[in-house]
């Protein structure tokens, strides 16, 4: 399909183990936004890619999250060392724009839940 | 720092009547606003946006918001509601420099009965 796509949709892991999880961007979309999504709350920010650069990581809740998009499309967030209070839904958002012109509408993917034991 | 309220955890409307979802924003300089819907286990969909222009936004599905500036508001409406459009809401606002970060309201359920 044309949308963003993000694998696994469920993840089960225990606490201390490593994960990471995939977003696959529209093809041509410049900006990527990672963000998670607790229950009963709304998205929060967690980092922003522009092509392979990382240039905002400021939503990050610890140096156990790390990001990465290599080569400036698909984009992978990987948490070490998870933690129960890690566990929620985590959502990729891709969209066109290439931080300088006016905001356009981020497509969303349906998000991977992660749930630490 | 930016900031949006949803007053409302849950809006309950008739099919058929008209609903309006609450919304205000706090944001330094002029805001971008957007209107997303989440169905259960999925992503947001975009539904509409505010950038500049006439106050009165057309979106989606037959959705509308009404920016206020005054008020720093940004309402959802709809002139007749569908059962279908039952579903979480949330509204968003962006910086007006730079990426578009969104920051999200912490949503609202709409249920729409027959």
């Amino acid at each position: 399909g044309a949308g963003v796509s993000q694998s696994p949709r469920y993840k089960v892991a225990k606490r201390g183990q490593d994960v990471a999880l995939r977003c696959d961007p529209i093809s041509g979309h410049v900006s990527l936004f990672w963000y998670q999504q607790a229950l009963g709350q709304g998205p929060e920010f967690l980092t922003y890619f522009q092509n392979e650069a990382q240039l905002d990581k400021s939503g990050l809740p610890s140096d156990r999250f790390f990001a990465e998009r290599p080569e400036g499309s698909v984009s992978t967030l990987k948490i070490q060392r998870t933690q129960q209070e890690d566990s929620a839904v985590y959502l990729c958002a891709s969209s066109f724009e290439g931080g300088h012109t006016k905001p356009q509408p981020q497509h969303f993917g349906d998000g991977t839940r992660l749930s630490i034991l | 720092a930016q900031s949006v309220a949803q007053p409302e955890d849950q809006v309950n409307v008739a099919e058929g009547n008209p609903l309006t979802v609450k919304c205000t924003y706090s944001v330094s300089g002029n805001p971008y606003l957007f209107w997303y819907v989440q169905y259960p286990n999925r992503g947001l969909q975009f539904l509409l946006k505010y950038i500049t222009g006439d106050n009165l936004v057309k979106g989606s599905y037959g959705f509308e918001a009404e920016f206020n500036k005054s008020q720093t508001s940004f309402h959802l409406k709809k002139p007749s509601a569908l059962v279908s459009d039952s579903a979480l809401y949330f509204c968003a606002v962006s910086r007006n420099s730079g990426y578009s970060t969104l920051t999200f309201g912490k949503g609202t359920m709409l249920l729409v009965s027959p």
